[in-house]
């Protein structure tokens, strides 16, 4: 079945700074690849996605890219702000509805 | 539109026994999935349902178990609990096609001991 490595596990960075969220799957026949974000004692919640026949996608100042070759896809943060302070997961699915996610990323953004 | 909903959101239970919690999807929405979130494991996916029927399962024991009712509530089901059963139990509901975004309930945080 599918597997998803998700790196780092933890990131710090300083307001104004990028962060970077890499992660990698197994199963060629992904197709759809989403990013949540889940505050402290929150529900995840969609912050982008991407489909295998996009390479990149972009909403204001985060964007994913997706290399389909080499099984990987990253999320790229800019500008950072405090509020950014959260877990984040990638995820990726190969059909249906199910999503097999990484094992999170715990982004700190300090100011 | 009403979100997800989880029923309950909190559970203590003992070993052995089992435990039954439900899930609402959003109104329109045919596909439920669950997830157990532990801090060691992350968001493992349990199973999936769209239209009555288990399209996908997880890698779990089948002391979890689950069903998804004619107005696509589902509820999931674990007997024999154990203490590593002890995690947050997510439900995420989607239109039911792939590549759609999956909404999540609150979740049930369930304690065994």
């Amino acid at each position: 079945g599918e597997n998803v490595e998700q790196h780092p596990s933890t990131l710090s960075v300083q307001e104004g700074d990028s962060a970077v969220i890499k992660c990698t799957y197994s199963d060629s026949a992904s197709n759809y690849f989403p990013w949540y974000k889940q505050e402290l004692g929150k529900r995840p919640q969609l912050i982008i996605d991407i489909r295998s026949n996009v390479g990149e996608k972009k909403d204001q100042r985060i964007a994913v890219t997706l290399n389909k070759t080499a099984k990987h896809f990253s999320l790229h943060i800019t500008e950072t702000q405090p509020e950014d302070s959260a877990v984040y997961f990638c995820a990726a699915s190969g059909g249906g509805t199910a999503l097999i996610f990484g094992k999170g990323t715990t982004l700190s953004v300090s100011s | 539109k009403a979100g997800v909903t989880q029923t309950p959101r909190y559970l203590i239970k003992t070993r052995g026994q089992q435990v039954t919690l439900s899930c609402s999807p959003i109104s329109g929405h045919r596909s439920v999935s669950w997830y157990q979130q532990t801090p060691g494991q992350g968001l493992q996916f349990l199973f999936e349902y769209f239209s009555e029927t288990q399209r996908n399962k997880g890698n779990f024991p089948g002391r979890f178990s689950g069903r998804q009712f004619s107005n696509s509530r589902s509820e999931m089901n674990v007997s024999t609990l154990e203490l590593g059963d002890s995690a947050l139990y997510l439900c995420a509901s989607s239109q039911g096609t792939g590549g759609t975004e999956a909404f999540f309930g609150q979740g049930t945080r369930l304690t065994v001991v």
